[in-house]
């Protein structure tokens, strides 16, 4: 069974800090990764994700994530936060055997100027 | 990049009616699309797995004739929602997969705010 884990509710941070938004995964097989931000009352924007290779993997707005096999983490994170970055982010999970994608429960991030 | 629209964005309806929510993939072909369910508090419920010429897989505890879903097309699929309640007002998102790109993410329709008075 595949499953993902955002431990943090709300992260807060201030403008111009760095970012971190947690999420662990476990899987069977080999894990596929991915980062959505969501906006009120929108849809979910796909950020970036891991599939293989580098376990560091850049995406849009200035997002990254790495990916770390032994703590089965895929944490989001940005070297300088923006208030536009307001948002509720989700990562997501897929076994490549799967064909189904699992969504954390999300975290919601605050920046304030 | 693959773009899917959701249609309509708000629709607000008296209880015991129906209501029919469209998904499109406008650049590619969709041969399975997801629809989503969101509640309050953000988290995000798979509803079932919908496949294009043949019926959709429902997840555990969704009512198949409540939530009827229908694929007909490769960019289309429809959520109808039946003899709507207030307890169905909801947040309804779609998403789809562009199988032709290997290692795809899903990609989000803008949702659909379903009020039932």
């Amino acid at each position: 069974a595949q499953s993902v884990a955002q431990p943090e509710d709300q992260v807060n941070v201030a403008e111009g800090n760095p970012l971190t938004v947690k999420c662990t995964y476990s899987v069977s097989g080999n894990p596929y990764l991915f980062w959505y931000v969501q906006y009120p009352n929108r849809g979910l924007q796909f950020l970036l994700k891991y599939i293989t290779g580098d376990n560091l993997v850049k995406g849009s707005y200035g997002f990254e994530a790495e990916f770390n096999k032994s703590q089965t983490s895929f944490h989001l994170k940005k070297p300088s936060a923006l208030v536009s970055d307001s948002a509720l982010y989700f990562c997501a999970v897929k076994d490549s055997s799967a064909s189904k994608i699992i969504f954390g429960s999300g975290t919601r991030l605050s920046i304030r100027p | 990049g693959a773009v899917v629209s959701q249609h309509p964005s708000r629709v607000i309806c008296k209880s015991g009616t129906s209501v029919k929510i469209e998904c499109r993939s406008l650049d590619f072909q969709a041969t399975t699309m997801f629809w989503y369910r969101q509640f309050p508090k953000k988290s995000l419920m798979l509803m079932a797995t919908s496949n294009e010429g043949s019926k959709a897989t429902y997840e555990q505890g969704v009512e198949k004739d409540k939530f009827l879903i229908n694929h007909a097309s490769l960019t289309l699929s429809t959520l109808t929602v039946t003899s709507a309640h207030p307890e169905d007002s909801s947040f309804y998102i779609c998403s789809a997969r562009d199988f032709s790109e290997i290692n795809s993410p899903l990609h989000f329709g803008n949702g659909t705010r379903l009020t039932v008075t």
